[in-house]
């Protein structure tokens, strides 16, 4: 069974603090992964891919440990517009061409 | 540049009623197409994929169906809503295996 499991939260946070969820996938044939934004009621939008050998995209940092089929997401100096729902997105390959498995969401409060 | 436009933006339709959902997509062609859903305090379902103009694929057995008349139109369909149909109904497109999806604005539905 493909399955896509996070930490629902949610994380309360100071403005500035470093906040960091984690994400772990149960197939090990999964090729892309990546980590969506929701905020309340509106659509889920790409926040970034995340490759084998981590990246960084500002105060956003994603790592990704395939032989632990973990994937992280780091925040620094959190703002409060950083508040949302963070979506950990496998895509598994063969089968339904592709198609993403999401995990449920960590919210996000980040408070002045 | 591509452009996903789903409509409406919301709904509110009574038991055992009809149901259309369209999704168009601009700026590409021959796009992947998906359709989802998110029920309230739960991750997004995969309800149908489709990968051309006719072709329609479904993941989960449901009271619902998916058509593909035109290469950029995808639309979700019942013929009669059941109350477990209410949910965030969300079309994506994909450009391809490597990429993620880019969703629609998602249609609010709640069925009474």
């Amino acid at each position: 069974r493909k399955e896509v499991e996070q930490d629902p939260g949610p994380f309360n946070v100071p403005e500035g603090a470093t906040v960091a969820f984690n994400c772990t996938y149960s197939n090990s044939a999964s090729q892309s992964f990546f980590w969506y934004r929701q905020d309340c009621r509106k659509e889920p939008k790409l926040l970034m891919s995340v490759y084998s050998s981590g990246n960084e995209d500002g105060r956003f940092t994603a790592q990704l440990n395939r032989a632990s089929q973990y994937i992280s997401l780091l925040i620094r100096d959190s703002k409060l517009s950083d508040s949302a729902t963070y979506l950990c997105v496998v895509k598994f390959y063969g089968g339904s061409q592709g198609n993403l498995i999401f995990g449920k969401g960590t919210k996000l409060s980040v408070k002045p | 540049s591509q452009t996903i436009h789903q409509w409406p933006a919301t709904l509110v339709q009574p038991v055992g009623s009809p149901l259309s959902l369209e999704c168009t997509v601009e700026g590409t062609s021959n796009p992947n197409l998906y359709w989802y859903r998110q029920a309230a305090g739960r991750g997004l379902q995969l309800l149908f994929y489709s990968v051309g103009i006719g072709q329609i694929s479904s993941e989960v057995p449901q009271n619902l169906s998916a058509s593909r008349p035109q290469d950029r139109q995808f639309i979700l369909s019942s013929k009669k809503l059941l109350l477990s149909d209410s949910g965030f109904y969300l079309c994506a497109w994909s450009g391809g295996q490597v990429y993620g999806y880019t969703f629609g604005s998602g249609t609010r539905l709640t069925v009474v």
